[in-house]
């Protein structure tokens, strides 16, 4: 099974701040790694697809990218509507994983 | 609009059986894959089980042999039986659409709102 490490846990930042965290597979997954933004009581949203790809409707302060195995979401200017929870998940093979999630918080 | 609405969830006892229904609208679900999903409360997001396009169906180790998928072409709906329950099996369930078409490679979106399974006794 491929194992997915999200960094960090947690973090707390203010409004306006950049934001990075990353993801790493155990082994290759090629561009196949999907980021989720998930509000408390809601259902998970797509925020990036296939590493690197916009979801529509997403606000482009949100981006990803790879580097070999390492994945990274930035969010270059956080705003007060980002406090979530984040999670990685690898599409390149089944059983689908999700990274354990990284929860962004006030400052 | 491309929509999933769940149902079937409840409070049951260890050992008793659900069936849990993933309603689409805006898409067809035998042209797509969709997946389950689920969330112990507090906990992260794992992956529980997906039928793809051609039929096929996958799941997670924790639920083999317990749980099963399928879909309902005439009433665009997909399904997950979840039978032996434990109380590990306690979570908010998600059906999710990946839109790719693909056995690989795929995303999920949209989810729907969830269907809480509670098991106790």
């Amino acid at each position: 099974d491929i194992q997915m490490t999200q960094s960090p846990s947690s973090l707390s930042a203010s409004v306006g701040d950049r934001v990075t965290i990353t993801c790493r597979a155990s082994q290759s997954i090629s561009v196949y790694l999907n980021w989720y933004q998930q509000k408390p009581g809601k259902a998970p949203k797509l925020l990036i697809y296939a590493a690197s790809s916009l979801q529509s409707g997403v606000p482009s302060r949100f981006s990803g990218s790879r580097s070999g195995t390492d994945f990274t979401l930035t969010i270059s200017s956080l705003q007060p509507e980002d406090f979530a929870t984040y999670y990685c998940q690898q599409s390149d093979s089944t059983p689908l994983t999700f990274g354990g999630g990284t929860k962004v918080e006030i400052k | 609009e491309v929509q999933l609405v769940e149902s079937g969830g409840g409070l049951i006892q260890p050992g008793g059986s659900l069936r849990l229904s993933c309603a689409a609208s805006g898409f067809t679900v035998s042209d797509n894959c969709v997946t389950w999903v689920r969330q112990a409360p507090g906990k992260g997001l794992e992956w529980v089980s997906s039928i793809y396009r051609g039929g096929s169906a996958y799941y997670a180790d924790s639920v083999k042999g317990r749980f099963t998928i399928s879909r309902d072409s005439s009433k665009n709906t997909v399904y997950l039986q979840v039978n032996t329950l434990r109380a590990g099996d306690t979570a908010v369930y998600y059906c999710a659409r990946d839109p790719t078409g693909s056995n690989y490679g795929g995303w999920f979106d949209p989810w729907g709102q969830g269907t809480l399974v509670t098991v106790s006794s």
